[in-house]
């Protein structure tokens, strides 16, 4: 069945250096790619998406990347703060189904 | 506009039981999808109703089923329960339109069973 894998499952970083986080999916048919951030103790949120007929979306300090012939995706958060501090979902979406990684929990040291 | 909403927000029942949980979407959302979530296991995709249809499903035993009613809220359904049931379900709402767009979740419903 569809299943997303996702890597680091923790992640420390200095903040306002670079964090990167990767997911693979295996299922080809997939052509949405959401991110979701959930503090602690709170509900998941989107924070960027990106669909299958793109390779990379910005949106300020974050940015993913798509690698459909490798099935592999991306998200970069430049420039870390305090607030990043948090747990980050990959997910892979087909036919409204949604399937998610195992989240990675990224801390910003100071 | 109001958020997804879940109730009950607590839960503590016995193994062997049944418990309902219900989620109230954002109006005009017609899609409403469940998820269980453990640590260690992120978010599992439990089923997704479209239009009172289960459209999706994921790969939990049959102990666990949903509905949809025509006014788009659902509820969750979990039964003979065991304690590895425990943990928080959440419910997210799409808005219409293309099949795969964001999905805005609810604050979960934190399951014990004891």
């Amino acid at each position: 069945g569809e299943n997303v894998e996702q890597h680091p499952s923790t992640l420390s970083v200095q903040e306002g250096d670079s964090a990167v986080i990767k997911c693979t999916y295996s299922d080809s048919a997939s052509n949405y790619f959401p991110w979701y951030k959930q503090e602690l103790g709170k509900r998941p949120q989107l924070i960027i998406d990106i669909r299958s007929n793109v390779g990379e979306k910005k949106d300020q300090r974050i940015a993913v990347t798509l690698n459909k012939t490798a099935k592999h995706f991306s998200l970069h958060i430049t420039e870390t703060q305090p607030e990043d501090s948090a747990v980050y979902f990959c997910a892979a979406s087909i036919g409204g189904k949604i399937i998610f990684g195992k989240g990675t929990r990224l801390h910003i040291l100071p | 506009k109001a958020g997804v909403t879940q109730t009950p927000r607590y839960l503590i029942k016995t193994r062997g039981q049944q418990v309902t949980l219900s989620c109230s979407p954002i109006s005009g959302h017609r899609s409403v999808s469940w998820y269980q979530q453990t640590p260690g296991q992120g978010l599992q995709f439990l089923f997704e109703y479209f239009s009172e249809t289960q459209r999706n499903k994921g790969n939990f035993p049959g102990r666990f089923s949903g509905r949809q009613f025509s006014n788009s809220r659902s509820e969750m359904n979990v039964s003979t329960l065991e304690l590895g049931d425990s943990a928080l379900y959440l419910c997210a709402s799409s808005p219409p339109g293309t099949l795969n767009t964001e999905a805005f979740f609810g604050q979960g419903t934190r399951l014990t069973v004891v």
